[in-house]
Order: structure tokens, then C-alpha cells, then sequence
């Protein structure tokens, strides 16, 4: 079992503000990390994949940087909109078992208009 | 099917029933898993079909809990004997190749279960 960790556990800003938040993870062992938003009502998403120390993916205003060396990516939201308040979910796979994904608790983000 | 299916979406139980969720993957998909998240809780591992495989069963909470899936297609997620402990969100999810870490799940809404 991984300890995947995520902070902060839930987060408001105003709408046209960037905010960033972490996910913490075993380094050693380390295969890949996800990033899912699970919108309310709906279900989760897939964001991004990382797998290589360095990586950064970009998906419109929606970024994330992966530190496999000291275990930690980070997610940036550039110009919050009230469409992205949601639940973003950190997950990491280990080498023992491709068939697990390590969740963490997820960060609740609420866009104010 | 378009998406991964999961049935009810919502079900109410009292405490020592039985019930049975229902997940219809995407066609195609061989990789089929079960998660549930608890209040205040993360996504937590319950069990993993591989194919014709034997599913990995390695996160299943006790024997009240079982799954079952026909080839690759339909699963139903059992719970006997219904606990307070049990509510949760139970999401389903499924992927096409499971012997890689970097290969994303597509999941289902989910069924809330709560018992009362």
C-alpha cells in the first residue's frame, strides 16, 4: 500500500485567481502518478499521466509537474473559473502491482464566481 | 457501451441486508476494478478483474464483500449482511490494458450506498 497525500484537503478562491496544490508520495518504488477531477454528480476524470522525473503536462489552463526524486507533483489552475471547482484526486502506482492505484483523499476546490 | 455504467446510483438500505451493484464496463476494456470512498476518506482499493485471470481480491474489507465478473463484461459487487460502516460511494472502473501503471481508468458515477 502507498501513502498518497494530498493538501490542501479543500480550497476556495475567486474566480480569475491561479492556485496550485500537492500531492505527496513514496518516492522509492515509484511507476507513474495520476491526476483525476471528480466533478459533483459525475464521475472522475482523467487529467494527466506522469511517469518521468521533470515531466510537465498542460491541458488548457490546467498544468501539473511531476518530482519523482522527492516525491511530490504539484497542480496549477491558471485563471480559476467556476467550472473548475471540483475534487482533484492524486494517484500513484507502485511497481509491485500495475493493477493498483493508490489514491489520496483529494483536494475540494470551490471557484467563487 | 459509451461510457462505464454502474447501477443504482443510489440505494438505501437498513442494516443486515444484503445488496448487489451493478457495473457495465466499456466494451473492450479487460481491466475492471471496484473502489469505494467513505466520508473524509480517499479512494479505497477493493478488487481487480484482469481478463480471465483470478481477480485480485486484496482489498476486499471482509468475507461480507464479494465480486463477480461474467468474461469481460458485467460485474456485481455483493455486500451480505449490510454494516453502518459499509456507506460509502462505490465507483467502478475499467481500462484497457491493466499491465502498466500509466494507463488511465475510466470510471463510472459511482453508487451511494447508505445503511441505515
Amino acid at each position: 500500500i502507498l501513502n498518497v497525500e494530498q493538501s490542501p484537503q479543500s480550497l476556495h478562491v475567486q474566480e480569475g485567481d491561479s492556485t496550485n496544490f500537492t500531492c505527496s508520495f513514496p518516492s522509492s518504488n515509484f511507476y507513474a502518478l495520476h491526476w483525476y477531477r471528480w466533478e459533483t454528480a459525475k464521475s472522475p476524470e482523467a487529467l494527466f499521466v506522469m511517469t518521468l522525473n521533470g515531466d510537465e503536462k498542460k491541458k488548457g489552463r490546467i498544468s501539473a509537474t511531476l518530482n519523482t526524486k522527492e516525491g511530490y507533483s504539484y497542480l496549477y489552475i491558471k485563471g480559476s473559473q467556476p467550472e473548475d471547482s471540483a475534487t482533484y484526486l492524486c494517484a500513484c502506482d507502485d511497481q509491485t502491482g500495475a493493477n493498483n492505484l493508490f489514491f489520496g483523499t483529494g483536494t475540494r476546490l470551490t471557484v467563487i464566481p | 457501451g459509451a461510457g462505464v455504467s454502474q447501477s443504482p446510483s443510489n440505494k438505501v438500505t437498513e442494516k443486515g441486508k444484503d445488496v448487489e451493484l451493478r457495473c457495465d464496463p466499456i466494451s473492450g476494456h479487460t481491466a475492471l476494478y471496484w473502489y469505494r470512498q467513505r466520508l473524509g476518506q480517499g479512494l479505497e482499493f477493493l478488487i481487480y478483474f484482469q481478463g480471465n485471470s483470478a481477480p485480485d481480491k486484496s482489498g476486499l474489507p471482509s468475507d461480507r464483500f464479494s465480486a463477480e465478473r461474467t468474461g469481460e463484461s458485467v460485474s456485481t459487487l455483493t455486500i451480505q449482511r449490510t454494516q453502518q460502516e459499509d456507506s460509502a460511494v462505490y465507483l467502478c472502473a475499467s481500462s484497457l490494458w491493466a499491465w502498466s501503471g500509466a494507463n488511465v481508468l475510466t470510471f463510472g458515477a459511482g453508487s451511494r450506498l447508505t445503511v441505515l
